[in-house]
């Protein structure tokens, strides 16, 4: 199994451009989330999906569009990018453990480093 | 609501023990830790719910205090694979979804 394959690995955007993160895992997991990470910060939660066809906010969703049509796949898109979006991204997903989603480890994808100029 | 990680950094000798606190200002169902190395992706450690059940599959023990919203990961006689940041992540009580908010992590390095 690859586990979680996020794409690409680093990426120069300007200002005002868009793009898509793409974000795919072959476990089978229901639950998939994207986070930012910044220095000093932490990581984020901008959104989260709890399967296909659904999806919500995290804390800072502003800027980031996504949607869950298949179970496998979770593109995170950036409608126009801005400097303040210059981040590493993590993509995560997770299963449903016991019968609770909140048993259960997040497994991380190797990140985006994103730069906006 | 971020979770508050102490310390901020702490560098150790191999074979030192360390502790790592985090708190929450809200009820907790789950506590998560990480360690991160640099460059790479966050890998899960443990988690540590609510009612006493730990899961976890390193040599890294933890603690979960329900009451305070407090948790603690202990690493004894460090090895210098131990390097690295290490995240907690907590979960509330509210809703049935995973929305796990992490802490601003702490770094530990272990020098021979």
């Amino acid at each position: 199994n690859a586990g979680v394959t996020q794409t690409p690995k680093f990426q120069v955007l300007k200002t005002g451009q868009s793009m898509t993160l793409q974000c795919a895992q072959d476990m089978n997991h229901e639950y998939m989330s994207w986070y930012r990470q910044d220095p000093g910060m932490g990581l984020r939660l901008i959104h989260y999906s709890v399967g296909a066809g659904i999806t919500d906010q995290g804390e800072v969703p502003n800027g980031y569009n996504v949607s869950r049509s298949t179970t496998e796949d979770f593109p995170l898109r950036l409608l126009s990018a801005a400097p303040s979006q210059t981040s590493v991204y993590f993509c995560a997903s997770s299963y449903r453990a016991d019968g609770d989603i909140r048993n259960s480890p997040l497994h991380f994808g190797n990140g985006t480093r994103l730069t906006v100029t | 609501q971020q979770p508050v990680q102490s310390p901020q950094a702490v560098i150790l000798r191999e074979g030192e023990d360390a502790v790592i606190n985090c708190s929450s200002s809200k009820a907790l169902y789950s506590v998560h830790w990480y360690r991160q190395k640099h460059g790479e992706a966050p890998v899960f450690l443990m988690i540590l719910l609510k009612g006493g059940e730990q899961k976890g599959h390193e040599k890294i023990s933890a603690s979960f205090n329900e009451k305070k919203q407090q948790s603690s990961l202990y690493l004894t006689a460090s090895q210098l694979s131990y390097s690295g940041t290490y995240f907690c992540g907590t979960e509330g009580n509210s809703g049935g979804y995973q929305k796990v908010t992490f802490g601003i992590g702490t770094k530990l390095q272990v020098i021979p």
